[in-house]
């Protein structure tokens, strides 16, 4: 398996503009998590589905931020208006359940 | 709920020397408990795991021990490389929160030549 990716890369936007961050999970894990890493916050988990599913979005900082799963092998994270704050780095990660989670080279996202 | 709590860094060593990351935790349950392991400009790679009380993972020379009655999965390794620089975060998992994991804060260690 080629493990979780995540795209684009690195992604570079203007204030305002919205953006869409992908994942396709590893095939046969039945859930799937969003993180995002900042300097002063470290890693926070945004939202996570299982079986396709979100189960928990309290880490989602605003209502400008969506996340979808439509189906077991892709995941987007939107962020509609963006602003300079959601500056990070974002990583999807998917595991099967009591087992290790596997992460994503992770979107580095530039909003200025 | 769960938590983890490790030491705080930058560590900074020189070649050789023995690397120990302090990791506690608080968790409801029988949780498994993990090393993970951040390259610069990279993700998180899965070091080692325990399941279990008195489990112990190891791999590329790093071990750590599932210690239940004082709640710690310290991270050692007795000879680091420069190659060993990187972020390093304890996390564990249970089925009581869902298996979601639960991290350190990461602990930065810098290794010269």
């Amino acid at each position: 398996d080629a493990g979780v990716i995540q795209s684009p890369r690195h992604e570079v936007t203007e204030m305002g503009q919205e953006v869409t961050l992908r994942c396709k999970p590893i095939s046969g894990h039945d859930y799937l998590f969003w993180y995002r890493q900042t300097m002063m916050r470290g890693l926070e988990l945004l939202i996570y589905f299982n079986n396709n599913v979100p189960i928990d979005d309290s880490g989602m900082p605003e209502d400008r931020f969506s996340a979808k799963m439509p189906n077991a092998s892709f995941s987007t994270l939107k962020i509609q208006p963006s602003e300079p704050r959601d500056s990070a780095v974002y990583f999807c990660a998917s595991s099967r359940s009591n087992t290790e989670a596997f992460f994503g080279q992770g979107t580095r996202l530039t909003v200025v | 709920g769960n938590s983890v709590t490790q030491m705080e860094g930058p560590v900074t060593l020189s070649e050789e020397a023995f690397l120990t990351i302090n990791c506690t935790y608080t968790a409801t349950g029988y949780p498994s408990l993990f090393w993970y392991v951040q390259y610069p400009g990279e993700g998180l790679q899965l070091l080692l795991k325990a399941t279990k009380a008195d489990d112990k993972g190891s791999n590329k020379g790093f071990e750590a021990t599932y210690r239940k009655e004082t709640t710690s999965f310290h991270l050692e390794k007795g000879s680091v490389q420069v190659s060993d620089s990187a972020v390093y975060f304890c996390a564990l998992s249970s089925r009581s929160n869902d298996y979601k994991l639960s991290f350190g804060a990461g602990t930065t260690v810098t290794v010269r030549a």
